[in-house]
């Protein structure tokens, strides 16, 4: 079983939807990530948590440690935010390094 | 542009040969990973510098693998004896606290 794992793999919404990625994950974190990957390869930092919420323009992400989970949710979709959604975590402990990170979510937003 | 840049963006090579890229990290970043990642995949952890000095190898990087970073600053990510297996996106990122990545370099071993 990976340690981090994510849900759906795949998602498709219609414009305007809101959207959940769910990320769950088996050992002890001092952070977690959230990033966005699009076609071609380039990751983009979109939030790194160690607890509660934060909230960036459209996007919201959430984490409960004692549950060991993660949210990111999308508000009003567009299909600019067509892109893998990757969620990666610091092991408590672990070097500054070493990032675990999920399979990642494909996301399609059909306009 | 002052993010982390990378070269090539993209290599093929034939099995058996040799490649280098390049990391150019955000200039204040002390910290530099590279990762690899394979289709379908989330990237994986390969090694780790903090300035001039390799924390940490994955066991991932066999000994065919060799990064630098020699004054700090860029760092390279060599290939030698490359196999189908390799091919792969090759990720840089840099960080003083939160990682920034750059656009990675697309390796195609044929």
């Amino acid at each position: 079983k990976n340690e981090v794992e994510q849900s759906p793999q795949n998602l498709t919404a219609q414009e305007g939807e809101f959207i959940t990625i769910n990320c769950s994950y088996s050992v002890g974190i001092s952070a977690l990530h959230w990033l966005q990957q699009h076609p071609g390869g380039g990751i983009v930092s979109l939030f790194m948590l160690s607890s509660g919420k934060k909230k960036h323009g459209r996007l919201i992400a959430t984490i409960n440690i004692q549950e060991k989970h993660s949210s990111l949710h999308i508000t009003a979709s567009h299909p600019r935010d067509s892109a893998v959604y990757i969620c990666a975590v610091r092991r408590h402990g672990g070097s500054q390094g070493n990032l675990i990170f999920g399979k990642g979510t494909k996301l399609s937003v059909k306009p | 542009d002052t993010g982390v840049s990378q070269n090539p963006r993209h290599k093929i090579t034939k099995r058996g040969q040799n490649v280098t890229f390049r990391c150019d990290p955000i200039s204040e970043h002390n910290r530099l990973y590279w990762y690899r990642q394979t289709l379908g995949q989330g990237p994986e952890f390969l090694t780790y510098f903090q300035n001039e000095a390799q924390l940490e190898k994955s066991r991932l990087l066999s000994d065919r693998f060799s990064a630098e970073r020699p004054k700090g600053s860029f760092s390279t990510l060599e290939i030698q004896r490359t196999e189908q297996g390799d091919s792969a996106m090759y990720l840089c990122a840099s960080s003083l606290g939160e990682q920034f990545f750059g656009p990675g370099t697309r390796l195609t071993v044929l």
